[in-house]
């Protein structure tokens, strides 16, 4: 069965500086999709950034990038210049192709504190 | 345009009751998710439907069951409520299976 491991369950980070968030996970399909989730207190589920598997280059969006290792099942996510905003649970997901089904694992989460 | 809608927003239900939750997609989404969140924990898989059929079923009792109608929208009923049932639990719809956009949930607690 697919797993997904995060084992930082708190960290904090200075306004302005660079964080890093874990995520390992377990899985023997080939073909996948990881991604992490924010989920401020309002508690509304929100996409930060999505990777294929199948594609090596890693994925960025704006502030956000990851640092996909395949071969070693690792999925972090890096938040640049970090601002208030940013303080929320990030949950690590996984997902197997569409055509076999695809129910998502998440992690346990990782809640983000941002210091002004 | 609207995102995922679900209700109620709160619930609260005793012991050994049936709870009924809804869900919408946003508009052109064919599948339809839901997860249960439990405080502190990550979403666990429930059930997925697309185009009115189910595709997976999580690890769950058969107390839970679910339906998605013609116009995508879905149930997600829970019969003979336990304590443990409570939970916020989320609603996800998708275009394409793989890229998942959730509502802001359904908190119930069960007395």
């Amino acid at each position: 069965a697919q797993t997904v491991t995060q084992s930082q369950p708190e960290m904090s980070v200075q306004e302005a500086e660079t964080v890093t968030l874990s995520c390992t996970y377990d899985t023997s399909e080939s073909d996948y999709y990881l991604f992490w989730y924010k989920q401020p207190p309002s508690r509304q589920m929100i996409l930060v950034i999505r990777q294929e598997a199948y594609k090596q280059q890693n994925a960025t969006e704006n502030r956000f990038s990851v640092n996909f290792q395949k071969a070693a099942k690792s999925f972090s996510l890096k938040i640049s210049d970090s601002q208030l905003g940013d303080a929320a649970m990030y949950f690590c997901a996984y997902t197997g192709s569409p055509t076999t089904g695809n129910q998502f694992y998440f992690g346990t989460g990782t809640s983000l504190t941002v210091i002004p | 345009d609207a995102g995922v809608t679900q209700s109620p927003t709160h619930l609260i239900k005793t012991r050994g009751q049936q709870v009924t939750l809804r869900c919408s997609p946003i508009s052109g989404h064919k599948s339809v998710s839901w997860y249960q969140q439990v405080l502190g924990q990550g979403p666990q898989f429930i059930f997925q439907y697309y185009e009115k059929e189910e595709r997976g079923r999580g690890n769950f009792p058969d107390r839970f069951s679910a339906r998605q109608f013609p116009n995508y929208s879905s149930e997600l009923n829970v019969n003979a409520l336990l304590l443990g049932d409570s939970a916020l639990y989320l609603c996800a719809s998708s275009f394409n299976l793989f890229e998942q956009y959730f509502g802001p949930g359904t908190r119930l607690t069960v007395t």
